[in-house]
């Protein structure tokens, strides 16, 4: 069964850098079928898909993040890691990992981690 | 972007009673290619991380109880639990997967 853990700091500043791991065990990075996807919930504005990245390197984002996010895939670590850059309040959220299902249209998530909340504040 | 509507926004049912929960899409989420509706229905109870229920509209995930089921077409989707139990306690989501961004309805409360 695969399991999924984010990790990384829970309070950034404005403007700096937002960068967030996520550990899978049980599952293979390298196999097809699959994305592995960051997804974020904010308390009044529900859940948000940031973006996710395939086994091949190819990456798929929001564009409502407007090209501040990277996603990067370590498959000899299993992990795949996200960075926001210019962060503001709004982006203070329990961010997601989570494992996509691939279609022919699109994803859906089949598997989350806990989540992990970042806080963006002086 | 494919905005879901989800109604209402919390409802309270009592034990063994049933729950209707309704998701609108402003697009069609019908796949042509196989004649399924692109729409995922999850349940996040407090703590937890949003857990799959139903996909492709109707189709229940392994595991998931009978109690749930999933119908709709075009743009009007419906989760139904049959006989409310306290375990069912949580808030349920739709999440559309037709077109990028993959987005997701505002929740639905189930309370009892």
């Amino acid at each position: 069964q695969v399991q999924l853990q984010e990790s990384g700091p829970g309070l950034v500043k404005p403007s700096q850098t937002l960068s967030l791991t996520c550990s899978v065990s049980g599952a293979s990075l390298n196999s097809g079928g699959f994305y592995w996807s960051w997804i974020r919930q904010h308390p009044l504005k529900g859940l948000e898909w940031i973006g996710h990245i395939y086994h091949t390197g190819n990456t798929y984002f929001n564009p409502s993040l407007k090209g501040r996010v990277t996603i990067s895939l370590d498959t000899s670590k299993s992990q795949f890691s996200l960075k926001i850059n210019s962060v503001t309040a709004a982006d203070t959220a329990l961010y997601y990992c989570a494992r996509a299902r691939k279609y022919p249209t699109g994803v859906d998530f089949d598997s989350w981690g806990q989540g992990t909340l970042v806080t963006v504040s002086p | 972007d494919i905005v879901m509507t989800q109604s209402p926004d919390s409802l309270a049912v009592s034990l063994g009673e049933r729950a209707t929960i309704n998701c609108k899409s402003s697009l069609n989420l019908l796949d042509g290619s196989n004649n399924k509706h692109c729409l995922t229905w999850y349940q996040q109870k407090p703590g937890q991380p949003p857990k799959l229920l139903i996909y492709w509209g109707s189709t229940r995930a392994y595991g998931v109880s009978d109690r749930f089921s999933g119908s709709g077409s075009g743009t009007d989707f419906t989760l139904t639990i049959s006989s409310l139990q306290a375990e069912d306690v949580a808030i349920y989501y739709c999440q559309q997967f037709y077109r990028a961004p993959f987005t997701f309805g505002g929740g639905t409360r189930v309370e009892i």
